[in-house]
């Protein structure tokens, strides 16, 4: 299958501080991404679907000036977690598809700790 | 009620026995299915993809779509203390959809 590349894997950040998660296609160009965040033994939930070029799309719920998602390339998509707080500390995961396909693939997930 | 249903175990079973992953959902638009692998602090591993009804094998696993049921299930044989793992039945409309997952079943095959 093909590979989504995530980094970091894990990070540890104050509160108040930003982070920034990177979400690569390595072998395809995603026209596609998702973000995704997961608590322990639960599901995913899906947080925004962002295509490249475009402004990403939030579902219901999530603060789009809070988790701020750019796709500026067809490789590279980009969540930043502004004023990082104890409540978002959770386990990050995003996904790529190639246009009009079925098959999505995931990175390796994020793993965000604010103290 | 959700739109996909996933029985989140735990289960437990030897190694070398028929396991039966299942999952029902109410919307009869799905046409895509799918079964992702996911262990513990990674992100989830496609497994296998179904259009519409029927049966695909790979290798060990199985996956079946019953669509007049809204019922599919994932069948692991010979099952292996590597097969421990969290898995995640996911399905879609049409494609370029959302996927929507279930729950997760989280397996344990003990040796």
């Amino acid at each position: 299958g093909a590979v989504v590349s995530q980094h970091p894997s894990r990070v540890i950040c104050k509160s108040g501080t930003s982070v920034k998660i990177e979400c690569r296609s390595l072998d395809f160009q995603a026209t596609t991404m998702f973000w995704y965040r997961q608590f322990p033994k639960q599901s995913l939930m899906l947080m925004a679907t962002s295509n490249e070029g475009s402004k990403a799309t939030y579902e219901q719920g999530v603060e789009k000036d809070k988790f701020l998602i750019n796709h500026a390339s067809l490789t590279l998509s980009t969540l930043t977690v502004t004023s990082a707080h104890p409540e978002d500390s959770s386990f990050y995961i995003c996904s790529a598809r190639v246009g009009g396909g079925t098959e999505a693939f995931f990175g390796q997930g994020t793993r965000l700790t604010v103290v | 009620q959700k739109e996909v249903e996933q029985d989140p175990g735990p289960l437990s079973v030897p190694e070398g026995a028929i396991v039966s992953l299942n999952c029902t959902y109410s919307n009869s638009a799905f046409q895509y299915f799918m079964w992702y692998r996911q262990y513990s602090r990674k992100g989830p591993e496609l497994l296998m993809y179904t259009y519409s009804s029927g049966n695909k094998e790979d290798g060990r696993f199985t996956a079946q779509v019953d669509k007049s049921s809204k019922y599919i299930s994932l069948f692991i044989r010979d099952s292996q203390p590597s097969d421990s793992a969290t898995y995640l039945c996911a399905m879609i409309v049409n494609q370029g959809g959302k996927l929507i997952f279930g729950q997760g079943t989280e397996l344990s095959v003990k040796p």
